[in-house]
Formats: structure tokens, C-alpha cells, sequence
């Protein structure tokens, strides 16, 4: 199995903030990784697939980068509705797997 | 508007079937572009993807789970399924049932709601 990393496992920010979180994958997986957001009692939702490319309805201010096996998720001008765990994903071999997710909160 | 809807027992004894539908409307769960999935997400946890299928009859299992597992489509009633079995505690968990699409590259492009299962006696 492809093991998925992230880092930070945490972190605070404000409303306005810029922030940065790292996915690494235990073996090169081209850019087949995905970004979700998942707030408390929801289901996750797709934000970037292709380590790059933006979920159609996703505000622009999400950007994904990276390839091989280190990948980020930029989030500039956090929003009030920013608040929330995300997770990175790998779809370049099954079993999918997820990373153990980062909790950006206030 | 493509739905997904989980449905099936909340409470499950030990060492019994867990079995779930998901009702899909607004897409055709025939058309080979899809993967008709199942992700679970113990409390506190990442999801764990549990398995695939399409309706061209392949699949796709977790290996920690495989032998346990058995995703079935119905396409006549545009629905798929989930049957596990011999569940423990460690099988409680919210179940999602998830579109996986595949243009040039595969994501889970739309999820159900989700349903807890907790097993217990």
C-alpha cells in the first residue's frame, strides 16, 4: 500500500490568513493525488484533483502543486468556511489511501 | 443533480453481515466511466477506502479486507451495495457510499451523506 503523510497535523490561523500543508507519498505517484475538505458531520468534499487541477465551484483562492511524491494545498485569504480538516488522497494504485489529515481551525 | 444515498442497519451484533444500499439518482451507475465505492471513516480518523466496482464487472478490494468485502451493482434498480462480514468493534465506523470518476485521473467526485454502523451486541 501507498502510505500518505501530511504535516502539519494541525494548525491555527485567522480569517485573511495564507496557509500551506504538505502531503508526501511513500512512492512516486505522478500527480495522481487529490485534496478534500471535510467539516464535523459532513462528508468530505473534492477540492483539487491531478494534484493540481480545481474542483468546478471551488474558489480560486485553493491551489494545489507538486508531483512525484510531495504535493502541497495552498489556501490564501482564508474564509470563515475554510475551517476545517483536510486530507490528501493518492489514486495512482489501489488500495486508494488518505493521509492522516490536517485541522486548520482558529 | 447526481444524489447518493446510503440506507441500511445502524446497529449490527457481532460477527454478523453489515449490509448497505446506495441509491443513486440523476446518474446511471451502467456508464463505465464510473466506480461505485465504499469509503468508511472510524471517529477521530482518515477515511479508509473499503472497495470498487463498475458495472463492466471488475472490482476492486482493500487487501485488509478482501475476504470480507463483496461490492454488488444493480443496475436495474440504479443502486450498489456493501456486504461485510464476521464485523468487530473495530468495524464501527461512518459508511460512505462515493462516485469515483476517471477522466485522466481518478477522484472521488461526489459522496453520500453517510450512515454510522456501530457494531455491538
Amino acid at each position: 500500500d501507498i502510505q500518505m503523510t501530511q504535516s502539519p497535523s494541525s494548525l491555527s490561523a485567522s480569517v485573511g490568513d495564507s496557509v500551506t500543508i504538505t502531503c508526501r507519498a511513500s512512492q512516486n505517484i505522478l500527480n495522481y493525488l487529490n485534496w478534500y475538505q471535510q467539516k464535523p458531520g459532513k462528508a468530505p468534499e473534492l477540492l483539487i484533483y491531478a494534484a493540481s487541477t480545481l474542483q468546478s465551484g471551488v474558489p480560486s483562492r485553493f491551489s494545489g502543486s507538486g508531483s512525484g511524491t510531495d504535493f502541497t494545498l495552498t489556501i490564501r485569504g482564508l474564509q470563515p468556511g475554510d475551517f476545517a480538516t483536510y486530507y490528501c488522497q493518492q489514486s495512482y494504485s489501489t488500495p486508494r489511501t488518505f493521509g492522516p489529515g490536517t485541522k486548520v481551525d482558529i | 443533480q447526481v444524489q447518493l444515498q446510503e440506507s441500511g442497519p445502524g446497529l449490527v451484533k457481532p460477527s454478523q453481515t453489515l449490509s448497505l444500499t446506495c441509491i443513486v439518482s440523476g446518474a446511471s451507475i451502467s456508464n463505465n466511466m464510473f466506480y461505485w465505492t465504499w469509503i468508511r471513516q472510524p471517529a477521530g480518523k482518515e477515511p479508509e477506502w473499503i472497495g470498487r466496482a463498475s458495472a463492466s464487472g471488475s472490482a476492486n478490494y482493500n487487501p485488509s479486507l478482501k475476504s470480507r468485502v463483496t461490492i454488488s451493482l444493480d443496475t436495474s434498480n440504479n443502486q450498489f451495495s456493501l456486504e461485510l462480514t464476521s464485523v468487530t468493534a473495530a468495524d464501527t465506523a461512518v459508511y460512505y457510499c462515493v462516485r469515483d470518476y476517471g477522466d485522466y485521473r481518478w477522484y472521488f467526485d461526489l459522496w453520500g451523506r453517510g450512515t454510522l454502523v456501530t457494531v455491538s451486541s
